[in-house]
């Protein structure tokens, strides 16, 4: 079982460039959340995808935009990139509709804005 | 407003130490509660997490966690720490499993000394 995977595992980007990332979820998983974290800080929640659509969503910009494919990989969408949205950007997968659910993470995507 | 803190930044401790992690949240009603760690370059592990039953909540890797609802408090404890313990422990909480929105705490960093 190869677990959550995201690509690429690094990226740089220059200010006002867009950048997708790429999630592949836990085999048998149909939901994926996506989470930031900047240096020296927890992850937080931007937003999650069940079922192709937004479930849920953080305090996040409409710069960050998602989209759910049918076999349930996801990407994350980041347009007029700020120096600010230089993070670790974590992907999890889980289980929809079954009590305890554990979420799975990926080791992630570290995307440098400069 | 929901929120989880984690009033050490930083700790070390000598290897065959015991350990405790400190952890405090802020919810509306009773969370579930989980602790991750983070190594170096990697994604989030779930160590433990609670609910309900037993406020003693035995983990992997030897940790164990107390849920202490008059005092908004979920330690994290471990009796003998070893040198591979060295990494990022998160604290969190989320409403329902770890399937939806889940709230992080900033992070304490465990050194282990030799």
């Amino acid at each position: 079982d190869a677990g959550v995977t995201q690509s690429p595992t690094h990226l740089i980007k220059t200010r006002g460039q867009q950048v997708t990332l790429r999630c592949s979820p836990k085999s048998g998983h149909d939901t994926v959340s996506w989470y930031q974290q900047a240096l020296g800080q927890g992850p937080q929640f931007i937003f999650q995808y069940y079922e192709e659509e937004e479930r849920q969503r953080g305090n996040f910009p409409d710069r960050f935009s998602g989209h759910q494919f049918p076999n349930y990989s996801s990407e994350l969408n980041v347009n007029a990139l700020l120096l600010g949205d230089s993070a670790l950007y974590l992907c999890a997968s889980n289980v929809q509709g079954i009590r305890d659910t554990e979420a799975f993470f990926g080791q992630g995507t570290r995307l440098t804005v400069v | 407003a929901q929120s989880v803190t984690q009033p050490d930044i930083h700790i070390t401790v000598s290897e065959g130490a015991s350990l405790e992690l400190r952890c405090n949240y802020s919810y509306g009603a009773t969370p579930y509660l989980f602790w991750y760690v983070q190594s170096p370059g990697q994604g989030l592990q779930l160590l433990l997490k609670y609910f309900s039953g037993d406020t003693l909540v035995q983990g992997i890797k030897g940790f164990e966690a107390e849920f202490k609802r008059s005092q908004s408090s979920f330690n994290l404890r471990k009796p003998s720490v070893h040198w591979s313990d060295a990494a990022e422990y998160f604290c969190a909480v989320a409403r329902y499993s770890s399937a939806s929105k889940i709230i992080f705490g900033s992070g304490t960093r465990l050194s282990i000394r030799p």
